[in-house]
């Protein structure tokens, strides 16, 4: 069975600074890979996804993350963040069977001013 | 435009009543999802249809019941609501094929008293 691990709870960063968020996950073949972000109240909002060919996958609001298959990991990155990226990000996994994802726990992003 | 919508946004109920969360969706989606969201769990996935008349159980269905009577829309019942189901509730809809976008309601806010 596929899962999701987020090893972070809680990150801070500075506002301007560079962000990496870790995804790492578990699936026996090449699976579908989502970064989702919550805002306080919200629903959740697709970053962005991988599902094949370049590894490198830009998203939306100037976040891009990168597959590599010999770590089993998806990290999120932002060369500078803006306050308003304070949020939860979730990273998530879908197995080509089925169309469910699975979800990690969760990092919530702090930004100092 | 196309949105999916939930209701009530917040509900207070008391232990052993019947409960049931709305969901509609105008994007005209096959898949629709249902999951709740608690502290240090992430999301977890309760139930879920693959379109009319199918309903799926996920890894947290006790004390739940789903029924999708047309596309639109898929309401979530709590038989007899308990304490451990305060929570905010996510319901959510993807075309078919797992590579697809989840697209997610605002959320509802459960108390059960």
């Amino acid at each position: 069975a596929q899962s999701v691990t987020q090893p972070d709870i809680h990150i801070t960063v500075s506002e301007g600074a560079s962000l990496e968020l870790r995804c790492n996950y578990s699936y026996g073949a090449t699976p579908y890979l989502f970064w989702y972000v919550q805002s306080p109240g919200q629903g959740l909002q697709l970053l962005l996804k991988y599902f094949s060919g370049d590894t490198l996958v830009q998203g939306i609001k100037g976040f891009e993350a990168e597959f590599k298959r010999s770590q089993s990991s998806f990290n999120l990155r932002k060369p500078s963040v803006h306050w308003s990226d304070a949020a939860e990000y979730f990273c998530a996994v879908g197995a080509r069977r089925d169309d469910k994802i699975i979800f990690g726990k969760g990092t919530r992003l702090h930004i100092l001013p | 435009d196309a949105e999916i919508t939930q209701s009530p946004r917040h509900k207070i109920t008391e232990t052993g009543r019947q409960v049931t969360l709305a969901c509609h969706q105008t994007w005209n989606h096959n898949n629709m999802f249902w999951y709740r969201q608690d502290l240090g769990h992430g999301l977890r996935l309760i139930h879920y249809s693959y379109g009319v008349h199918d309903t799926n159980k996920g890894e947290v269905s006790d004390g739940y019941s789903v029924s999708r009577s047309n596309t639109e829309d898929l309401p979530l019942t709590l038989e007899s609501a308990a304490s451990s189901q305060t929570s905010v509730y996510f319901c959510a809809s993807s075309e078919s094929g797992s590579y697809n976008e989840q697209f997610f309601g605002p959320g509802t806010r459960l108390t059960v008293l």
